[in-house]
């Protein structure tokens, strides 16, 4: 069945200090993973994406990793700000036999508090 | 910057009503999506959309919703006779058919309340 899990649930961190989230996925066949940013009440909006191939990829203050191998990714997020404070979600695309749209499997989300 | 908007940002409705969700995805674009998101849940897939047709649906998408897309902007979601159970955020989106990333744009979100 394909799932994407992610931990923790919640997160509090002070303002400045540096944080990881962990997604795990059994999502097949993988096409690519991407992390979203989801403010409260608004729509996910992408922060990075990896395929197969990629290890490691930065946007700013995230850093994403992938192995493949293990089907585990992380988010880093470094000095962390008060507009970090949001929820964030592990995304697993899929192009199932005969699709050529790709179906999204989504976490449940991390949610994130940044404390001044 | 081109975004997807959708209206309105909040229906409420009561049990056995038609409600339709209202979607402009961004211009250009040839792949559409709804996504639904119950409170405190992730966000599941509804039905994807293209050359105006349903290319793909969740077992959610049973035959109390319908998606069309009226005009070359408005992308809709109809839910016939909504039940307690629908009440959830709604989430539509949309991709270029030239990105080699796949990347799907999401609107803002409809929120959906059933009395």
């Amino acid at each position: 069945k394909n799932q994407v899990e992610q931990s923790p649930q919640s997160l509090i961190i002070l303002e400045g200090k540096n944080c990881t989230l962990q997604c795990n996925y059994t999502v097949s066949p993988f096409s690519n993973l991407r992390w979203y940013k989801q403010d409260t009440g608004r729509g996910p909006v992408s922060l990075t994406i990896m395929t197969f191939s990629e290890n490691t990829k930065s946007n700013g203050r995230y850093t994403a990793t992938l192995d493949a191998d293990t089907k585990q990714s992380s988010l880093h997020i470094t000095a962390s700000q008060l507009s970090d404070s949001a929820s964030y979600i592990c995304v697993v695309t899929t192009f199932d036999r005969g699709s050529t749209l790709g179906r999204l499997y989504f976490g449940r989300g991390t949610q994130l508090t940044v404390w001044p | 910057e081109p975004e997807v908007t959708q209206t309105p940002s909040h229906q409420v409705t009561q049990m056995g009503q038609e409600v339709i969700l209202r979607c402009v995805p961004i211009s250009n674009h040839l792949y559409f999506y709804w996504y639904r998101q119950i409170l405190g849940q992730k966000v599941e897939f509804l039905v994807s959309f293209y050359n105006n047709e349903i290319s793909e649906k969740s077992e959610i998408f049973d035959d109390q919703f319908s998606v069309e897309r009226p005009d070359g902007s408005n992308f809709t979601l109809k839910i016939r006779s909504t039940k307690l159970e629908d009440s959830a955020m709604y989430f539509c989106a949309s991709r270029s058919g030239t990105d080699s990333s796949y990347e799907q744009y999401f609107g803002p979100g409809t929120r959906l309340t059933v009395t």
